[in-house]
């Protein structure tokens, strides 16, 4: 079946606007993480859902930053009021379970102006 | 706290060379280590895990680790350099009980010379 897909690929904004980012993860996996990877940087937990409850969100940065998954499968990372320090690759991965290998997706490189 | 700390930021070998791609962890916990690798334009892609099985963990494309509790260690290496493992790897760290909260390494740029 097809993997974890992420929209947009790209996205460039100027600072202060607002961006989502969408990820659609496998059919049927359970668990969902956002992470952020600076250039250079390995990436960077920044949130967990299972099913449709957002667990952990002790990554994010500050409260520009939010995230839902309202039924359970896709997901929407929004960042407020951007900041050129918000310009990173954010990626998103799926799992079946919460101990199970993580799939991810090919990210979304996001460039503030 | 758990963390991962990758030696080298690039590292070339010849084709048909030895890779060791280096690894060193640290966790307060029994962890689960991981190598990722990641080839240009897309997503990371899991090369192998350990989880508390055989210390000597086998993976694709022909990828080995060995983990080593007493050098905090779990080191990628493959016998013999293909131009096609030309890449970014990551090493990375789990928790062993409750979801995968993952911690990733710096990264090491892997060429490969003909």
């Amino acid at each position: 079946g097809a993997g974890v897909s992420q929209s947009p690929r790209y996205k460039v904004t100027k600072r202060g606007q607002d961006v989502a980012l969408r990820c659609d993860p496998i059919s049927g996996h359970v668990s969902l993480y956002w992470y952020r990877q600076a250039l250079g940087q390995g990436p960077e937990f920044l949130t967990y859902f299972n099913y449709e409850a957002q667990q952990d969100k002790s990554g994010l940065p500050n409260d520009r930053f939010s995230a839902e998954r309202p039924e359970g499968s896709i997901s929407t990372l929004t960042i407020q009021r951007t900041e050129q320090r918000d310009s990173a690759m954010y990626r998103c991965a799926s799992s079946w379970g919460v101990q199970e290998t993580q799939y991810f997706g090919p990210g979304t490189r996001l460039l503030v102006l | 706290a758990q963390s991962v700390t990758q030696l080298g930021s690039h590292v070339s070998v010849s084709e048909g060379a030895l890779v060791l791609l280096r690894c060193n962890y640290s966790s307060s916990v029994p962890p689960y280590l991981f190598w990722y690798v990641q080839y240009p334009n897309q997503g990371l892609q899991l090369l192998l895990k350990y989880t508390s099985a055989a210390t000597l963990v086998k993976g694709i494309n022909g990828f080995e680790a060995e983990f080593k509790k007493s050098e905090t260690s779990f080191h990628l290496t493959k016998p013999s350099a293909h131009m096609s493992d030309a890449a970014e790897y990551f090493c990375a760290v789990g928790t062993s009980g409750g979801y995968q909260k993952v911690t990733f390494g710096t990264g090491t740029k892997l060429q490969v010379i003909p």
